[in-house]
C-alpha cells in the first residue's frame, strides 16, 4: 500500500536560516505524482508543487526548491532564507490509484512537518 | 475561475446526531474527494465521487457517505456521530483520470460533544 512518511514532526529555524523537509514515500505503481502543500492555521491547503514519477528533474521557484530521487523514494523540500511567513505546516502528498478500484487517483499525505520561523 | 467552496465554516454536533456538509467543485472539475483530517494528523481519503457516483473509497465505516449532483457539487453525510468525528474536513476537485490538479476547499471545522 502507499505510504508517506515525514520523520520531522516539528522543526524550528531562525529567520533566514536554510531548512529542509524530508519525504519518503512507497508506492508500487510506475505512475505517480507528488505533491508538497503547506497549511497555515487558517486551514487550507496551498498547492507548492506536484512532480510525476516520470520527471526526476529538481525544480526551484524562488526561495524554494525540491529533490526528487526515485532511488531513494524522497522527495525533500528545501526553504533558502527562512522567513516568518514561512511558518507553517507542511505536507508530503502521493497520487495513486484508489486500492478499493475505480479509476481515480486518491491523495495519501503524510502526518505533515509544522515549520516554525523565528524573528 | 471560481474555486471550491465549503459550507458551514464551523459546526458544533452532539455525539449520535447527524450531520452534511457542502462542496461546490472548481469549474471545469468534474471529481470531488473529502478527506478527514483529525488534530495533528495529515488528511485521510474518505471517498471520492465521479457522475454522481462514489469511486474509490478509504478505510471509512459506512455511516459516511456521500452524494455528487449533476453540477458536480458534492455533500458528505455522517450519522451517528462520534467524538473521533471532530476533525477538520477538506473538500477537493479535480478533473478524472487525471491524478493531479487537485483545488482544496478551506474545510469544515466539525467538533463533535
Amino acid at each position: 500500500a502507499q505510504k508517506v512518511t515525514q520523520a520531522q514532526t516539528e522543526i524550528s529555524v531562525v529567520e533566514k536560516e536554510d531548512v529542509t523537509l524530508d519525504c519518503v514515500y512507497e508506492t508500487r505503481d510506475t505512475t505517480y505524482y507528488l505533491f508538497w502543500y503547506k497549511q497555515p492555521p487558517s486551514g487550507e491547503l496551498v498547492f507548492l508543487i506536484r512532480r510525476n514519477s516520470f520527471d526526476e528533474q529538481n525544480e526551484i521557484s524562488g526561495r524554494y526548491s525540491w529533490n526528487f530521487q526515485k532511488s531513494t523514494s524522497s522527495f525533500n523540500f528545501t526553504i533558502t532564507a527562512s522567513q516568518v511567513v514561512d511558518s507553517a505546516v507542511y505536507f508530503c502528498a502521493l497520487s495513486e490509484l484508489p486500492d478499493s478500484g475505480g479509476s481515480n487517483y486518491k491523495l495519501t499525505f503524510g502526518k505533515g512537518t509544522l515549520l516554525t520561523v523565528n524573528p | 475561475e471560481t474555486g471550491v467552496t465549503q459550507s458551514p465554516t464551523h459546526l458544533i454536533k452532539t455525539r449520535g446526531q447527524q450531520v452534511t456538509l457542502r462542496c461546490s467543485s472548481q469549474s471545469g472539475h468534474n471529481t470531488v474527494s473529502w478527506y478527514q483530517q483529525a488534530l495533528g494528523q495529515g488528511p485521510q481519503f474518505i471517498f471520492q465521487y465521479y457522475r454522481e457516483e462514489e469511486n474509490g473509497r478509504g478505510n471509512f465505516p459506512p455511516r459516511f457517505s456521500g452524494l455528487q449532483f449533476p453540477n458536480y457539487s458534492s455533500e458528505l453525510n455522517v450519522n451517528a456521530l462520534e467524538l473521533d468525528d471532530s476533525a477538520l474536513y477538506l473538500c477537493a476537485s479535480s478533473l478524472t483520470g487525471t491524478g493531479y490538479g487537485y483545488t482544496f476547499g478551506s474545510g469544515t471545522r466539525l467538533t463533535v460533544v
